[in-house]
């Protein structure tokens, strides 16, 4: 199994709206990662979590701000977002981040939320 | 600095035919790539992926070759079908994944 989930699917939200995306993955994976990504444009890593600590944050303003409650699941918290951040926000796992090197580290990606700021 | 690119955005195929997509990089110390596949209204799915101390491997119906003398990397897939339609994207894999731009595989009945 290598499923990851990401509710929900879509989301439509104003500028001023607070909303959050949620990720859960239950593949015993220790590092979860938040991609963002425009229409026909490659995935852009945003924050990348390894044993539940932030270990990367892409210079990604602070209207996105990351958590991870444990080590299955992984949220997204949106507030006064513009309307240049409507994106299809992928969420993805694996098994080790720290030991990527090491580690055949493939990342599993889920289907993503298709956002939309109006 | 680091980038992985894809030589066409759109390849175009007759079912049944083989498909070759091509990807270049440019940092000589890269060491594990990964290619995903990408369809409509989905996250990138894994396909395979190569460590740079081999040159080919070979998964199901597809083969991923390694060249390191010019930093290119190519996806073969074999008796393509019209559900292997979807966008391509090799990545470098550096703890982050660094993804080419991408190529859209089209599949002619």
């Amino acid at each position: 199994d290598t499923e990851v989930t990401q509710t929900p699917k879509h989301l439509v939200m104003g500028m001023t709206n607070k909303k959050s995306l949620k990720c859960e993955q239950h593949m015993g994976h220790r590092a979860m990662y938040w991609y963002k990504q425009k229409a026909k444009k490659p995935p852009e890593l945003m924050f990348v979590y390894s044993y539940e600590k932030l270990s990367i944050n892409e210079s990604v303003p602070s209207r996105f701000s990351p958590e991870c409650p444990n080590s299955s699941l992984l949220n997204l918290h949106l507030h006064a977002l513009q309307p240049e951040d409507s994106a299809l926000y992928l969420c993805a796992s694996s098994q080790d981040w720290a030991n990527w090197g090491l580690a055949k580290n493939i990342q599993y990606f889920g289907a993503g939320t298709r956002l939309s700021v109006l | 600095g680091e980038s992985v690119g894809l030589h066409l955005p759109t390849l175009s195929v007759q079912e049944g035919d083989n498909s070759i997509i091509n990807c270049a990089y440019s940092n000589s110390a890269s060491d594990y790539f990964i290619w995903y596949k990408q369809e409509s209204g989905k996250g990138p799915q894994f396909i395979i992926d190569i460590r740079s101390n081999m040159d080919k491997r070979q998964g199901q119906r597809v083969t991923v070759l390694l060249n390191k003398t010019v930093k290119h990397l190519s996806l073969q897939i074999a008796a393509t079908q019209p559900g292997d339609s979807a966008v391509y994207f090799c990545a470098e894999n550096t703890g982050k994944l660094i993804f080419g731009q991408g190529t859209t595989l089209q599949v002619k009945p």
